[in-house]
């Protein structure tokens, strides 16, 4: 069964343009939440989506936007990217979105902002 | 939310038992314990769950307070590879969407 995929799993970016990254959740998990992870913050929650629809987000500023399709695969999008976005951007995905469902993370995509 | 408090690191010998604790002092009822690590340059990676009673499974065994308020992860005998960054993380029952990880403990298994 393969592992929650993301992609890119890095890339470069200029302040002020703007990044799409993308997440394939495991096949039959319907949750997919997002984190960001910098050395000075930890793992900060970003947002999540359940059936297409955010059911959670997190204290970040509205250039960060996610979404999730109908077959589970999900972006999210930052604009007007800052210096101090650049971070580890996990996503996880879970069967269900309750308190016993175990949640499995890709490896992320390392996004760094010059 | 319910947060979780746990020591920045914590050191052991190999092919000895570690016991990583975790504070949740604010725990709701319907709160279920998790356990991840995350070893270097990878995403975190599942461990261990609980609600109220201990549990083992063949990575490690979670040891529960009574009163649930806090928890002990351990390893039965640790291993080089079992250094990582180890989260505790309460997942409500209901709404477990917005999962809230803290710092973690960072172990360091010693030859």
């Amino acid at each position: 069964k393969a592992g929650v995929t993301q992609t890119p799993r890095y890339l470069i970016k200029t302040r002020g343009q703007q990044v799409t990254l993308s997440c394939s959740p495991i096949s039959g998990h319907r949750s997919v939440s997002w984190y960001q992870q910098t050395p000075g913050q930890g793992l900060q929650f970003l947002f999540e989506y359940f059936s297409e629809t955010q059911r959670n987000k997190g204290n970040f500023p509205g250039r960060f936007s996610g979404r999730q399709f109908s077959n589970s695969r999900s972006e999210m999008n930052v604009s007007t990217l800052e210096l101090g976005d650049s971070a580890l951007y996990l996503c996880a995905s879970s069967w269900g979105d309750r308190g016993l469902n175990t949640i499995y993370f890709g490896e992320g995509s390392w996004l760094t902002v010059v | 939310d319910a947060k979780t408090t746990q020591p920045n690191s914590m050191e052991s010998n190999e092919e000895e038992p570690v016991h990583l604790p975790c504070n949740h002092s604010t725990i709701s009822g319907t709160d279920y314990i998790h356990w991840y690590r995350q070893l270097p340059s990878q995403g975190p990676e599942y461990v261990i769950h609980g609600l109220t009673s201990n549990v083992n499974n063949r990575m490690a065994s979670l040891a529960i307070a009574e009163d649930r308020k806090s928890s002990t992860l351990i390893l039965h005998r640790a291993t080089l590879r079992d250094a990582a960054v180890y989260y505790c993380i309460l997942r409500d029952l209901t709404n477990a969407g917005k999962s809230t990880f803290g710092d973690g403990t960072t172990l360091t298994v010693k030859p």
